[in-house]
């Protein structure tokens, strides 16, 4: 139980285009979701916490209007690169939390974005 | 602010050998703390996590955790060393409350050699 699905797996695509990744818990409803950034052998860096049918909350330095995250329902939320640039070429991680959870998140197996 | 610090940026083992990985915290009360394992192009697995009670912490794939308070550590220990281990290892900390933020360490890339 408690699996998290992301997809696509690795997305290439033109500079100035954008670019939808979906994050879904596929047998729990999550209460809160997470996107984080990491970079080639870096950490991860918590991009944003969204909840379900409320604004996401950015953590400081993560452009809103670059990185939009919508939360849909409490199985789905979305992160839409907007404008994407080749120094948005990152691996992608969400991550879902749920009641029974407490606060243990269930992490997706990633996306890999390339821009050219 | 909560942060985490993973001292080993790299360790190489020989296979059979026994393993540990340094973890120290910082968290005004008591956090709760886990251990990730990431191997390269995947997403993250847990590997264990402390919440309360007891201090020594028993995880999957052999492997196990001690939460000292003392030392504000929480360092991941496995007695003999398998090639499949041969990962990324992540400490995190999140605070008390429901979906709290995690806050990870900067990883310690295990190698295992034959």
């Amino acid at each position: 139980g408690a699996v998290v699905s992301q997809h696509p797996s690795w997305v290439i695509c033109k500079s100035g285009t954008s670019v939808k990744i979906e994050c879904r818990s596929l047998d729990f409803q999550a209460t809160t979701m997470f996107w984080y950034r990491q970079f080639p052998k870096q950490s991860l860096m918590l991009m944003a916490t969204s909840n379900e049918g409320s604004k996401a909350t950015y953590e400081q330095g993560v452009e809103k209007d670059k990185f939009l995250i919508n939360h849909a329902s409490l199985t789905l939320s979305t992160l839409t690169v907007t404008s994407a640039h080749p120094e948005d070429s990152s691996f992608y991680i969400c991550s879902a939390a749920a009641r029974f959870s407490y606060n243990e998140q269930f992490f997706g197996p990633g996306t890999r974005l390339t821009v050219l | 602010a909560q942060s985490v610090t993973q001292p080993d940026i790299h360790i190489t083992v020989s296979e059979g050998a026994s393993l540990e990985l340094r973890c120290n915290y910082s968290y005004g009360a008591t956090p709760y703390l886990f251990w990730y394992v990431q191997s390269p192009g995947q997403g993250l697995q847990l590997l264990l996590k402390y919440s309360s009670g007891d201090t020594l912490v028993q995880g999957i794939k052999g492997f196990e955790a001690e939460f000292k308070r003392s030392q504000s550590s929480f360092n991941l220990r496995k007695p003999s060393v398998h090639w499949s281990d041969a990962a990324e290892y992540f400490c995190a900390v999140a605070g008390t409350g429901t979906a709290s933020k995690l806050t990870f360490g900067t990883g310690t890339r295990l190698q295992v050699t034959l």
